[in-house]
This record gives C-alpha cells, structure tokens and sequence, in this order.
C-alpha cells in the first residue's frame, strides 16, 4: 500500500544544468499534481496532469519548466537551464479521479549551486 | 488573489497542553483540509472538512469548518513532542477546482 514516490529526495545542481524530478503516483491514482514550496512558505500549485494529459499549467513558468505523465511510467518535472531562484522543495500529489483529495510525496529538495 | 492567512504563525507549548490554531480566508471555501509537515516530509493530510458547521475528529485532533465558510479551526489536545511540525490549511481554489490554496502554516513545538 504504498503511498505517492518521488525521487530523488535531493538533488543538487549547478547552474544552467538540468533537473529532473521524478513522482509515481499512489496506486490507483491517475491524476497528478506538482506543487513548489519555497522556505518558510506554504505549497503553490505547478501543474496538473492526467495520463498522456497535460490539463493545467498555469502555475508553471512559461518557460525552462516542462512536465509530461506519459501512459507507462512516473511523471516526471523537467527544469531546464536551473538558476538560484529555483532551489526548492518541490512536492507531487495524486489523487483518484477529478476534485478528489490529493495525497502529497516526501518531495524532493532541489538546490541549485 | 485568495490567500489563507493562519495564526498563530509559531507556538511553543509544554506537553500535555491544548493546542488551536485557525486559518482565515478572504473569500468563501467550500471545502477544508488540515495537513501536518514535518521537516523533511511531504504533507500529510489529517482532516478534511466539507460541509459549514462541520466538526470532525481524528485522535487527539478536531477540526471546524467555520459558519462563514472563510476559517476554519484545528484544535490539538494533550499535545505530545511528536505533535511537532507544521499545520497547514488548504482548500481549492474555487468550487469544483483541484488547485490546492495553502496557509502560511503554523509551527509547532512541544516542549517536553
């Protein structure tokens, strides 16, 4: 009965390299959802995806952030290009079905040299 | 943009103390959910509230949903040291909506 898995639990990285974050969701669960917490501050909604569907990204960057949740597979973050401003924990939830409530990862810290 | 605003933002408190903190909202929330953070972790949620008037229980922990449907109260009873952490409110955004709005959290620690 495992819950929602995110990997890494931290990742360092350098400026202008790339980060990859990484979220199976709980099984049973097809829709998932990243959200971003700076130090100090609560949890901000990314983006919202379901199986081979990306349905909102309006809290994400325009650019440099991508997110895809193919149909086999974890979903995955993509921060291209990483700066200073993007060191973060970013968690991802899942849940069942549409407005259902989301169960939150450990998250993973990322920190950018 | 809507915001959950909770207080107290920190307490220190002795063990076998009560504990309430609540979270207010500029604007009406049709559903409430108290999640525990503890450093290092994700979220893990503890109450849901769906209803105005609601008032429902987990263990040592109770949680409101306020009449006017913009707060909503936690209450912790006989705290212990692993109630240590922080309390964040959330709701979605809008009626029928999965974005999650989170409060500004409330940091707890019990001194044993």
């Amino acid at each position: 009965n495992a819950g929602v898995m995110q990997n890494p639990r931290h990742l360092v990285r350098r400026r202008g390299q790339e980060a990859r974050l990484r979220c199976s969701p709980m099984k049973g669960h097809s829709h998932v959802y990243w959200y971003r917490q700076l130090p100090e501050e609560g949890l901000k909604f990314m983006v919202y995806l379901q199986k081979e569907n990306i349905i909102d990204e309006s809290g994400m960057p325009k650019e440099r952030f991508s997110a895809e949740f193919p149909k086999e597979g974890p979903s995955i973050l993509r921060i291209q290009q990483v700066v200073r401003g993007d060191s973060a924990a970013y968690f991802c939830a899942s849940s069942p079905g549409y407005q259902e409530t989301q169960y939150f990862g450990p998250g993973t810290r990322l920190l950018v040299l | 943009g809507q915001q959950l605003n909770q207080s107290p933002q920190s307490m220190f408190i002795q063990e076998g103390e009560d504990v309430s903190m609540n979270c207010t909202s500029s604007s009406i929330f049709n559903t409430w959910l108290w999640y525990k953070q503890e450093p290092g972790e994700g979220p893990v949620l503890l109450i849901a509230l769906y209803k105005a008037g609601e008032l429902t229980s987990n263990g040592r922990l109770t949680a409101q949903f306020g009449i006017t449907r913009k707060d909503s109260f936690l209450n912790i009873s006989a705290s212990i040291p692993s109630d240590v952490g922080i309390y964040f409110c959330a709701g979605p955004k809008d009626s029928g909506t999965y974005k999650y709005i989170f409060g500004t959290g409330t940091r707890l620690k019990v001194l044993a």
